[in-house]
């Protein structure tokens, strides 16, 4: 299967800085990355839908300039959690796929998480 | 937005038995995947299946996409086979929307 790499694994960070999540497409081009949000002992909440080189679109009750995204490439998509508090403290695992062309995944590929304490 | 509902939410089982987790989807969904969620959080790609059956090793899924549920099923538990799992089915948006998933505890 694709490998999606995620970094870094885990961070803490004090509240008011701000965080930057890589998600990384291995082996193929990433037209799309999704980036997910679980609570402990929760369902993943997806947040964001990005495709390379356009904006990102939020999903309802998520904010968007708290979660800034950036998909600057095909294999590379970024989540900045911006002036961090507490609250933000979660799991973050996103996903990436090739939507288009003969390669296209039919299915989806997940990273590692990664997992934010704000203290 | 679509439902997705798995049953049952917790499971104890003895090594060695075997069990049957259950998924429900209130529509029609282009594609259905099946993941393991190992005690780190990764999540392991276990089927994609949007319809039929497939097996793999001790795992094996089938999907019956007209009456909107789909099955997996271990066999002969492992102790790694602890873990959450869940149930995502696809919109045509491409969109996942996961369940609750199953949490399953298999003891020695």
């Amino acid at each position: 299967g694709a490998v999606v790499s995620q970094h870094p694994s885990r961070v803490i960070c004090k509240s008011g800085t701000s965080v930057k999540i890589e998600c990384r497409s291995l082996d193929f081009q990433a037209t799309t990355m999704f980036w997910y949000r679980q609570f402990p002992k929760k369902s993943l909440m997806l947040m964001a839908t990005s495709n390379e080189g356009s904006k990102a679109t939020y999903e309802q009750g998520v904010e968007k300039d708290k979660f800034l995204i950036n998909h600057a490439s095909l294999t590379l998509s970024t989540l900045t959690v911006t002036s961090a508090h507490p609250e933000d403290s979660s799991f973050y695992i996103c996903s990436a796929r090739q939507l288009t062309g003969e390669d296209a995944n039919t299915e989806a590929f997940f990273g590692q998480g990664t997992r934010l304490t704000v203290v | 937005g679509i439902q997705v509902e798995q049953s049952p939410p917790d499971l104890i089982l003895q090594e060695g038995a075997n069990s049957t987790l259950r998924c429900n989807f209130s529509d029609s969904v282009n594609n259905l995947q099946w993941f393991h969620q190992n005690p780190w959080g990764q999540l392991i790609n276990l089927f994609y299946i949007p319809s039929g059956t497939k097996q793999n090793g001790r795992l094996s899924a089938t999907t019956v996409a007209t009456e909107r549920y789909s099955l997996l099923y271990i066999s002969s538990s492992q102790t790694t086979d602890s873990g959450v799992y869940f149930c995502a089915v696809e919109r045509r948006d491409y969109k996942l929307s996961f369940g609750a998933g199953t949490t399953v505890t298999v003891r020695a």
